[in-house]
């Protein structure tokens, strides 16, 4: 069965601490990975994909196969980080359908 | 360029009533996603529109339906509303359908049943 699994709802960090969000999936394939963001009061927006293999606003994720993971890291947060996030899943290629997780809450205090 | 739009952002039903939820994807997008938004749930796929073809559903009842029109705008239609219904409704697009594509959301519709 598809799934993605983000097991911490809520994160609190401080400004400039590394940041590491969770997520694991569960596909039979090869599934593309995302992680999207949803700040107060905004739309729910992509942060990265990992076909694009790209840094956004300082984070990153690597697509671990061994492990199904695809953990989202910052090495200093921002307050401007707080936000909801989501990791999701997509496949097979035909299709645009995202499988999302939980969410996790990212704190981030002065 | 205009982002998704969706309408009404409010809707307040009571049970038994259906209901018809609109979107307009960006110009030049092709495909259209669903998504029903709950606390105890998160976000679950309802459906996938292309070329104005459902390409895929997702695990609800037949009461939830959905089309799109040649100018690739998307309507979902829940019937014989139930409490459970209440959630927040997202429409996404994307340029074309395939796994990798960016999504993008709309503000959604909120429904209330009551």
């Amino acid at each position: 069965a598809q799934r993605v699994t983000q097991p911490e709802k809520l994160l609190s960090v401080f400004k400039g601490a590394p940041v590491e969000l969770k997520c694991n999936y569960s596909y039979s394939g090869s599934p593309e990975l995302f992680w999207y963001v949803q700040y107060s009061r905004q739309r729910l927006q992509l942060l990265l994909r990992h076909i694009s293999r790209e840094s956004i606003k300082g984070f990153t994720a690597d697509l671990n196969k061994g492990e199904t993971s695809f953990h989202l890291k910052k090495p200093f947060a921002q307050e401007e980080d707080s936000a909801m996030y989501y990791c999701a899943l997509s496949g097979p290629w035909n299709t645009d359908k995202l499988i999302f997780g939980t969410g996790t809450r990212l704190q981030v205090f002065p | 360029k205009a982002g998704v739009t969706q309408t009404p952002r409010y809707l307040i039903k009571t049970r038994g009533q259906q209901v018809t939820l609109s979107c307009s994807p960006i110009s030049g997008h092709r495909s259209v996603s669903w998504y029903q938004q709950t606390p105890g749930q998160g976000l679950q796929f309802l459906f996938e529109y292309f070329s104005e073809t459902q390409r895929n559903k997702g695990n609800f009842p037949g009461r939830f339906s959905g089309r799109q029109f040649s100018n690739s705008r998307s309507e979902m239609n829940v019937s014989t509303l139930e409490l459970g219904d209440s959630a927040l409704y997202l429409c996404a697009s994307s340029l074309v359908q395939g796994a990798g594509n960016e999504q993008f959301f709309g503000p959604g519709t909120r429904l209330t049943v009551l």
